[in-house]
């Protein structure tokens, strides 16, 4: 079994000011690791994802995300946050073997990023 | 292309009534997930659908129930509902294999009163 832990709730900041949502997990197995942006009233969107190989990942929107496996952790980080991004992040974990990455998500309990003028 | 389609979007119950919820997968997609988000809270995974039979389920009672049918849509059921059964049910699709990226719907709010 898997578990995740975003070790904020809330992380409010200024425009163009850099970000870092923390998220660990716990796992016997190894994972895969996603990041999902979740606007208001809407529904869940990958916001990137880490398979294998380089453990840094990028999304388009400026977002980037290193693997660490002895830290067992994968935050979230942009160097330049804008109005646009205020939404909730969640960070879920699946199971890696047998090509868990199609298989069920566990995730964490989210972190509310607020972008402040 | 549409995404993942869900309906209805908005319902309100009764406890102890039935509801039945609808999704539709991406075009292409053979694998549907239902997930449960509480308000204030990640979702949590609640059955895994794949050739029309369930291949995973999370920790939640026999009361919620589902069905995949030969086009890939799926039907999530829920009896005998509970005030604690409102949220946000969100439907996600995939396409079976490893790396596939898993697609989310908008979601049914459910409210029990």
């Amino acid at each position: 079994a898997q578990s995740v832990t975003q070790l904020d709730s809330q992380v409010p900041v200024f425009e163009e000011a850099p970000v870092e949502l923390r998220c660990n997990y716990s796992s016997s197995v190894s994972v895969y690791l996603f990041w999902y942006v979740q606007y208001p009233n809407q529904g869940l969107q990958l916001l990137l994802k880490y398979l294998s190989g380089s453990t840094l990942v990028e999304s388009i929107n400026g977002f980037e995300a290193e693997f660490n496996k002895s830290q067992t952790s994968f935050h979230l980080r942009k160097p330049s946050v804008h109005i646009s991004d205020t939404a909730e992040y969640f960070c879920a974990v699946s199971d890696a073997r047998g090509g868990g990455s199609n298989y069920k998500l566990t995730f964490g309990k989210g972190t509310l990023l607020t972008v402040n003028p | 292309d549409a995404g993942v389609t869900q309906s209805p979007t908005h319902l309100i119950k009764t406890r102890g009534q039935q509801v039945t919820l609808r999704c539709s997968p991406k075009s292409g997609h053979d694998t549907v997930s239902w997930y449960q988000q509480a308000l204030g809270q990640g979702p949590q995974f609640i059955f895994q659908y794949y050739e029309e039979e369930e291949r995973q389920r999370g920790n939640f009672p026999d009361r919620f129930s589902g069905h995949q049918f030969p086009n890939y849509s799926s039907e999530l059921n829920v009896n005998a509902l509970l005030l604690g059964d409102s949220a946000l049910y969100l439907c996600a699709s995939s396409l079976g294999g490893s790396g596939n990226t898993i697609y989310f719907g908008e979601g049914s709010w459910l409210t029990v009163v």
